[in-house]
C-alpha cells in the first residue's frame, strides 16, 4: 500500500511569492489533515476535508491560505503571498472514515517550506 | 481548549536502558483518545501506540508501554530496552471521541539512543 505523498519536500521562496503544496492521501482515505511544524513548537492543526468537504479549517492561520480538494482525491494548499511566518513544515495525513482509535492518523514526509 | 504539554524537549538513553517521556494534556471532556507518534529523522511520523480514554489499562506495544493516569491526565510513554531506531521526536496527540477530528499535538521530545 502506498503512503501518504507529499511534494515538494522543499520550497524555499521570497515574500510575496506563492506556493502550491500536494498531498495525495492514501487511496480510500475520506480524512484528510493538514497540519504545520513551525521550528521548535508544536504541530498545529490547520483543516480537515472528509472527501471534498472542507469539514474543520478553524486552524487555517488567514486568507492568505487556500485548501482544495478536489473530487476526493488529492489535496492542495496554496499559500498567497507569502510571509515570512510561514515558514514551517507542512504535513498532510490521512485516515479512513470512522473512530479514529481503529482507523489512526497515516502521515506524509512533510514539505519544508522556507520563506526568505 | 485542550492542550497537550510535552516538557521535555529532549531525553537521551543509553543503548538497552529504559526511559519514560512525559505528556500531560488539559480537557474536560471524558472521552477521548491518545496516542504517540513517532518522528524518525526520515521525517515520516509513525504510530507508536495508542489509548482510548474510558479503557483504564495501560497500552502496551512491544518494548512501548504507556501510564495512562486520566485524574491526573498524565499520559507518559515508556520505551524499554532501548534501541538505536528509537533515536527519534516524540509526538504526543489528543483527539475527542466526538465531535471535531482534530488532533492537538504537543511540541514533541527528541530522543537520543546512546551507544
Amino acid at each position: 500500500e502506498a503512503g501518504v505523498t507529499q511534494f515538494p519536500s522543499h520550497s524555499v521562496i521570497e515574500k510575496g511569492q506563492t506556493v502550491t503544496l500536494r498531498c495525495d492521501p492514501i487511496s480510500g482515505h475520506d480524512n484528510l489533515y493538514w497540519y504545520r511544524r513551525v521550528m521548535g513548537k508544536e504541530i498545529k492543526f490547520l483543516l480537515h476535508f472528509v472527501k471534498e468537504s472542507k469539514q474543520d479549517e478553524s486552524g487555517m492561520p488567514n486568507n492568505r491560505f487556500l485548501a482544495e480538494r478536489t473530487g476526493g482525491t488529492y489535496s492542495t494548499l496554496k499559500v498567497q503571498p507569502a510571509e515570512l511566518e510561514d515558514s514551517g513544515v507542512y504535513f498532510c495525513a490521512s485516515s479512513l472514515l470512522g473512530s479514529s482509535y481503529n482507523s489512526p492518523l497515516h502521515f506524509g514526509n512533510g514539505t519544508r517550506l522556507t520563506v526568505t | 481548549a485542550q492542550t497537550v504539554t510535552q516538557s521535555q524537549p529532549e531525553m537521551s538513553v543509553q543503548e538497552a536502558e529504559t526511559v519514560t517521556l512525559s505528556c500531560t494534556y488539559d480537557t474536560s471532556e471524558s472521552d477521548y483518545y491518545l496516542f504517540w507518534y513517532k518522528q524518525p529523522p526520515s521525517r515520516q511520523m509513525i504510530l507508536v501506540i495508542r489509548q482510548e480514554a474510558y479503557k483504564q489499562q495501560n497500552a502496551t506495544e512491544n518494548r512501548f508501554s504507556v501510564n495512562f493516569q486520566k485524574a491526573a491526565k498524565s499520559f507518559s510513554l515508556k520505551i524499554s530496552d532501548s534501541q538505536l531506531g528509537d533515536a527519534a521526536m516524540y509526538f504526543c496527540a489528543y483527539r475527542s471521541a466526538a465531535g471535531t477530528y482534530k488532533y492537538i499535538f504537543g511540541t514533541g521530545t527528541r530522543l537520543k539512543v546512546l551507544a
